[in-house]
């Protein structure tokens, strides 16, 4: 029972290099989510995605891009890395029902810009 | 603009006490969801408890309730008989409903700590 599933866990980068983190769930969720945790800021959402092929700016987008060419999977791209981008980045996803609330967190990415 | 407001930036509370999280939010939506999650020092972001806007009982799931107060936009959790595990950062979010769009957003946290 995999649930959401982010890779890599820890990445170590050096100031302009690209990135990719992977998230993929398997619970067949329209909704998809990044965001960056950094201390005494709590969560911060990047990007969102509705449905495959479908995506939207959330509070801090700046410096990162994203795709959801297949439904299962929510890519997260830092083009040019910098140390203001080190954080702790967290993939979630939903099913959307207006009924329940929950968001299904992967457990995480550490990642660290020299 | 959706806004979740937490002005705890910490708590501390007696094992076997009951504790109170603050928590509002601020959203021209008429259909929204509030929520709680959990991040123990291990990372991992734990569902908690949801309540939708329209709903008119406050949620319960065990030790954890919402006491939702609508006209005051507020979502406080509430944790009764608390429990040295119970000792972690705790996020409220929101999530609105606008055009066929989920956004979901969070606030800065409160980190609770339980003395024995």
């Amino acid at each position: 029972n995999a649930g959401v599933t982010q890779t890599p866990k820890f990445r170590v980068l050096k100031t302009g290099q690209s990135m990719t983190l992977l998230c993929a769930q398997d619970m067949n969720h329209e909704y998809m989510y990044w965001y960056r945790q950094d201390p005494g800021m709590g969560l911060r959402l990047i990007h969102y995605s509705v449905g495959e092929g479908t995506t939207a700016k959330g509070e801090v987008p700046d410096g990162y891009n994203v795709s959801r060419l297949k439904k299962q999977n929510f890519l997260l791209g830092l083009e040019s890395a910098a140390p203001s981008q080190t954080s702790v980045y967290f993939c979630a996803s939903s099913s959307g029902q207006r009924d329940t609330g929950e968001l299904f967190f992967g457990e995480g990415s550490r990642l660290t810009v020299l | 603009a959706q806004k979740i407001t937490q002005t705890q930036p910490g708590m501390f509370v007696q094992e076997k006490e009951a504790v109170t999280l603050d928590c509002t939010y601020d959203t021209s939506d008429q259909s929204y969801g509030l929520f709680w999650y959990k991040q123990p020092s291990s990372g991992e972001m734990i569902f908690l408890i949801y309540q939708g806007s329209y709903d008119e009982q406050n949620a319960t799931e065990g030790r954890y309730s919402l006491n939702f107060q609508k006209a005051r936009k507020s979502a406080n959790l509430v944790i009764s008989a608390s429990q040295l595990g119970d000792s972690a950062m705790y996020f409220c979010a929101m999530r609105v409903f606008s055009g066929g769009y989920q956004k979901v957003t969070f606030g800065i946290g409160t980190k609770l700590q339980v003395i024995p």
